[in-house]
């Protein structure tokens, strides 16, 4: 069965590094998000993504995040400046269509900042 | 904007009951509500999806309800088995297209 890949499964890296956290979608999928949880905490929205530009977002999306789709097949986030509250579990979805339809989530990566 | 409240963080049930798990929701109902089960340190997998037209649902072990008056969904699994132990999320779209998630509830099923 098709999935959500999601590397890496773990990044440890320092305040004010950048990290790039990759996803490779389901290959028919046509939209793609970007969610994290907190430890303990709730999974948020984060941003989502269509026909090569931003379709949606939410506030915790500020100017230190973007998101790409470099070639066919990634997705990917990028965190510019990384502060100590961005460490989370990210988690990459994909879904067939927008509205009426399941999202298919990946395993996560887990950032820590230190 | 739309809140979501699952009113259980945990329930631990017997092997074989029924789990009743609840998601509540204020403001403007969902057109569609779903159901997504999510193990410790995985994404959420989806479960179930029901409209606002559709009363019922179900999948197997598993039933949803929506009652738009009350604004809230009911999500059931029968004959329940240790294997069912995990986070249940409800999760509406706010608007286009972005999933707004309950904080869960941990089922957890002793044999």
């Amino acid at each position: 069965e098709p999935e959500v890949t999601q590397t890496p499964s773990h990044q440890v890296t320092q305040m004010g590094q950048e990290v790039i956290l990759r996803c490779v979608p389901i290959s028919n999928h046509l939209y793609f998000y970007w969610y994290r949880q907190i430890l303990g905490q709730k999974v948020e929205f984060l941003v989502s993504f269509y026909n090569n530009e931003i379709s949606e977002k939410s506030e915790i999306f500020d100017d230190q995040f973007s998101v790409e789709r470099p070639d066919g097949s990634n997705f990917t986030l990028k965190i510019r400046s990384t502060k100590l509250e961005d460490s989370a579990m990210y988690f990459c979805a994909s879904s067939e269509q927008q509205g009426v339809n399941e999202q298919y989530f990946g395993p996560g990566t887990r950032l820590t900042v230190t | 904007s739309q809140k979501i409240e699952q009113n259980s963080e945990a329930l631990n049930i017997q092997e074989g009951k029924t789990a009743t798990l609840t998601c509540n929701y204020t403001n403007y109902s969902p057109a569609y509500l779903q159901w997504y089960r999510q193990d410790p340190g995985r994404g959420p997998v989806f479960l179930l999806l029901i409209r606002e037209n559709e009363k019922e649902k179900r999948k197997e072990r598993l039933k949803v309800t929506f009652d738009t008056t009350l604004k809230q969904s009911l999500f059931h699994i029968t004959a329940s088995q240790p294997a069912d132990s995990a986070t249940y999320l409800c999760a509406l779209v706010q608007a286009g297209t972005a999933l707004i998630f309950g904080k869960g509830t941990t089922l957890s099923v002793s044999s």
